[in-house]
């Protein structure tokens, strides 16, 4: 099955400050989400993004499918931000979504 | 409008007893989802229906989980009996069309079994 590689694994950052969060994935794909989960396990998405880029307010995301590839930009990042970020594809071939393992962040005040 | 629902949100039990989860989805959503998600990682999809029909069951394991979607409304998962690495979190999460919509996610039940 695809293989979904998020990077960095962990990430603490102070308020204010910006980061980039990457995930990688082995074969093409038609679906590719980013969710956040908060520190009380909730799951949000944040993003559906095959393709191309978009934002929503302190976040952009960007999806290179030819490169199989995809970055969510966090600015101004608050505390409010912590939590896992997960990036899950949908491989053309298949009908699920593949979870990576996340991105494990911490914004500090 | 409600998000999904799911309960209890917290259970214990011994080994080998049984245990059930319930998820009601968005109201007006086709598809649902019963995910696993052990800690540390990400959720890994156990079933998915569309309506009625399980149209995805390949990672459910079938020796001691079931479920089913009475009415293409609610859903209840089953595990009968219950072994120590099954505690983990159980995500239901629901979508108006399939895989390739967005998938909303309901709070979770935290699962320890003793």
């Amino acid at each position: 099955g695809i293989q979904v590689e998020q990077s960095p694994p962990d990430l603490i950052l102070q308020e204010g400050a910006n980061s980039t969060l990457r995930c990688n994935f082995s074969d093409s794909v038609n679906n590719l989400q980013w969710f956040h989960q908060n520190p009380w396990g909730q799951l949000i998405n944040l993003f559906y993004i095959p393709s191309g880029t978009k934002q929503n307010g302190r976040l952009s995301a960007t999806t290179v499918a030819t490169e199989r590839y995809s970055l969510l930009y966090i600015s101004s990042s608050q505390t409010t931000d912590s939590g896992v970020y997960f990036c899950a594809v949908e491989e053309t071939s298949g009908s699920r979504l593949t979870f990576g393992e996340g991105t494990q962040l911490t914004v500090n005040p | 409008e409600a998000g999904v629902v799911q309960s209890p949100r917290y259970k214990i039990i011994e080994k080998k007893q049984p245990v059930a989860f319930w998820c009601n989805p968005i109201s007006g959503h086709n598809t649902l989802y019963w995910y696993l998600q052990n800690l540390g990682q990400g959720p890994e999809l156990l079933i998915r229906y569309e309506n009625e029909e399980a149209v995805d069951d390949s990672q459910l394991p079938k020796d001691r989980f079931s479920a089913e979607r009475l009415k293409g409304v609610d859903s209840t998962l089953k595990i009968q009996p219950a072994e120590l690495g099954d505690s983990a979190v159980y995500l239901c999460a629901s979508s108006l069309g399939g895989p390739a919509d967005t998938q909303y996610f309901g709070p979770g039940t935290r699962l320890t079994v003793l």
